[in-house]
């Protein structure tokens, strides 16, 4: 079974589009992740729930919006799709306590192509 | 969270030991040390955490510095499927992963 995971894995669309990424996990954790990465390759968080709150809202668009309608599931929508939105974007999770805390895994990634 | 610096880039030769640094100077007393590595285009692989002592896993080994200041990540043995970018994350909560060192093991 796969812990944490993430659909769909490619995403290719026209700029104005809205579209929505899924993510879920498997592993019990209280504690999930959406980070971008972009063609230079550097990882950077955009959100993260605890227990279906929020307590990371980097400096991302509010065309944006993560959703997290239960522990195991934070799916990301965006509206009005622009260029410089194509990235890779991952979904984590983690536990916000005890000896394996913060430690996070990480699904395979969907890759986002605005046209 | 603690800044980390990692030198852009490595070699190591297969076989051998990779040591891969990491300065985090700014970090505090309870915040801990992740290593996690990203092969070619796949999700982050977490590798190996301490916060004082020195941690070893059928992984790798991590050493951290009396003054907590620097870690080393230790691949005792590379092999060519360890070439990957390697991320040092210090910290908890908001999890900044800098640009990381790609390290190439070369045959």
């Amino acid at each position: 079974d796969t812990a944490v995971s993430q659909t769909p894995k490619y995403l290719v669309t026209q700029m104005g589009n809205d579209k929505s990424i899924k993510c879920e996990q498997n592993l019990g954790h209280d504690t999930m992740y959406w980070y971008k990465q972009d063609s230079k390759k550097f990882l950077k968080i955009m959100f993260s729930y605890n227990n279906k709150e929020l307590i990371i809202n980097e400096t991302v668009p509010n065309r944006f919006s993560p959703k997290s309608p239960d522990k195991a599931h934070l799916n990301l929508h965006i509206n009005s799709l622009e260029l410089g939105d194509s990235a890779v974007y991952f979904c984590a999770s983690s536990l916000n306590g005890g000896p394996r805390r913060d430690i996070q895994y990480f699904g395979a990634g969907t890759r986002l192509s605005v046209l | 969270d603690a800044k980390t610096t990692q030198p852009t880039s490595m070699d190591c030769a297969e076989g051998r030991a990779a040591n891969l640094p990491c300065n985090h100077s700014t970090i505090s007393g309870n915040e801990y040390v992740y290593w996690y590595r990203q092969i070619h285009s796949q999700g982050p692989q977490y590798i190996i955490h301490g916060l004082k002592n020195n941690e070893t896993n059928e992984m790798a080994s991590l050493i951290i510095t009396e003054d907590r200041k620097s870690s080393t990540l230790i691949l005792p043995h590379a092999t060519l499927r360890d070439t990957a970018v390697y991320y040092c994350v210090a910290g908890r909560g908001k999890s900044t992963f800098g640009d990381g060192t790609t390290l190439t093991v070369k045959p």
